[in-house]
């Protein structure tokens, strides 16, 4: 089955800095990654996603980028801001309704003021 | 976007009892739903694959007679933790893709945070 590995599972920054957290999946008919993001006790929340047919994806502060031949992808936050602090999790899945959804272990991003 | 819906967001019970969680798609029909298991300061697992009008898929390691898990309707999957014991504390999450044409975003509840004394 799918496994997604993450890095760091903690990671520390200035505000106005740049936040990376990378990750590697292992099955390569997983053509679905979306990144969440979760405060404490309450539900993950989807910030940006990428599919298999796109190299890279950009909404505002947040980027993603792909690359499918090394299995990799990673999440870049650019201004980083306060309220940025959370734990993101990574995932990977096949682009179907029934197709299971597979976490990254997390990263715990903390914003310096 | 779509909603999922969860009950009760928080329950306590006795060490021995069953709890039953409840999750809704409130707009939309999902004939998957999916519930995962999330401990603290650790990373969502995924227990089981709850499928409309059939049985459940479990995870290797997730007892299914330990989780029973009934998807009776398009809207509604529920968990029922049996004979809880305190190790079964913790954060239970739903959620459901909306399978409407062009939507593969999954879609959480809001999670149950279960303690068992």
């Amino acid at each position: 089955g799918e496994n997604v590995e993450q890095h760091p599972s903690t990671l520390s920054v200035q505000e106005g800095d740049s936040a990376v957290i990378k990750c590697t999946y292992s099955d390569s008919a997983s053509n679905y990654f979306p990144w969440y993001k979760q405060e404490l006790g309450k539900r993950p929340q989807l910030i940006i996603d990428i599919r298999s047919n796109v190299g890279e994806k950009k909404d505002q502060r947040i980027a993603v980028t792909l690359n499918k031949t090394a299995k990799h992808f990673s999440l870049h936050i650019t201004e980083t801001q306060p309220e940025d602090s959370a734990v993101y999790f990574c995932a990977a899945s096949r682009k179907t309704s029934y197709d299971k959804v597979i976490f990254g272990p997390g990263t715990s991003l903390s914003v310096i003021p | 976007g779509a909603v999922v819906s969860q009950h009760p967001s928080r329950v306590i019970c006795k060490s021995g009892t069953s709890v039953k969680i409840e999750c809704r798609s409130l707009d939309f029909q999902a004939t998957t739903m999916f519930w995962y298991r999330q401990f603290p300061k650790q990373s969502l697992m995924l227990m089981a694959t709850s499928n409309e009008g059939s049985k459940a898929t479990y995870e290797q390691g997730v007892e299914k007679d330990k989780f029973l898990i009934n998807h009776a309707s398009l809207t509604l999957s529920t968990l029922t933790v049996t004979s809880a014991h305190p190790e079964d504390s913790s954060f239970y999450i739903c959620s459901a893709r909306d399978p409407r044409v062009g939507s593969d975003t999954q879609y959480f509840g809001p999670g149950t945070r279960l303690t068992v004394l």
